[in-house]
């Protein structure tokens, strides 16, 4: 089974609107870490956003935050007023205590278009 | 700037060669991972490294070996090219830390190798 999904193959938002990148994970564990990264198409994987599985309230970086409901297992990243800079491939990945620190499991990530 | 070196952005091989992939890290992180990225697929662990001379296989370990003399340098080995192993290489780097911890990874900036 998967361990994350993102079922968003490519999207498209005008630019300044919101737009939520969709992502479910599956787990036994009860300790683990969801992360979202951004690829721009020079290749480079750039760390986003950090929600761990006991943190209570939902992570916010700067127009970035996600949307962690633990209960549907699901950690969506929502970006506000989007720029033409955030065209980019965007990848959920989690790492749980189980498996140890030592590995990120990532989905098959979702292509964002901003349009002008 | 704290950074993960990968030696080559663009590399072509022919089929049957030995090829060495080369990723440094200046952040004196015990982990060190190597990744394979397909349209689809995500990214793929292939090997990962919580020590010198340690290796542990991930995913997709065939076709490939990895070596880790030094803590700050870790190598993906394809012993034998073949054309499906054409793909994009991503080298990362993490803390020793068993919990989930914020950073995560940080991500070189990506070998894209060609295999003809």
């Amino acid at each position: 089974a998967q361990k994350i999904t993102q079922t968003q193959p490519g999207m498209f938002v005008q630019e300044k609107e919101a737009v939520t990148l969709d992502c479910t994970y599956d787990t036994s564990d009860q300790s683990y870490g969801l992360f979202w990264y951004k690829q721009p198409s020079s290749g480079e994987m750039i760390f986003l956003i950090y929600q761990g599985s006991y943190d209570e309230q939902n992570a916010t970086e700067g127009r970035y935050s996600l949307n962690f409901q633990k209960a549907r297992k699901s950690a969506n990243l929502v970006i506000s007023a989007s720029q033409l800079g955030d065209s980019a491939m965007y990848f959920c990945a989690m790492r749980e205590r189980l498996t140890g620190a030592n590995n990120l499991f990532f989905g098959t990530g979702t292509r964002l278009t901003v349009i002008p | 700037d704290v950074k993960v070196t990968q030696s080559s952005r663009y590399l072509v091989k022919r089929t049957g060669e030995k090829v060495f992939l080369e990723c440094v890290q200046d952040m004196d992180h015990e982990n060190m991972f190597w990744y394979r990225q397909d349209p689809g697929l995500g990214l793929r662990l292939i090997y990962f490294s919580y020590d010198v001379k340690m290796k542990e296989k991930g995913d997709i370990p065939e076709g490939y070996s990895v070596s880790r003399e030094k803590k700050e340098r870790f190598s993906l080995i394809l012993e034998s090219a073949s054309t499906n192993q054409t793909s994009m290489y991503l080298c990362a780097s993490s803390s020793g830390h068993l919990t989930p911890k914020r950073d995560g990874y940080t991500f070189g900036s990506g070998t894209r190798l060609t295999v003809v």
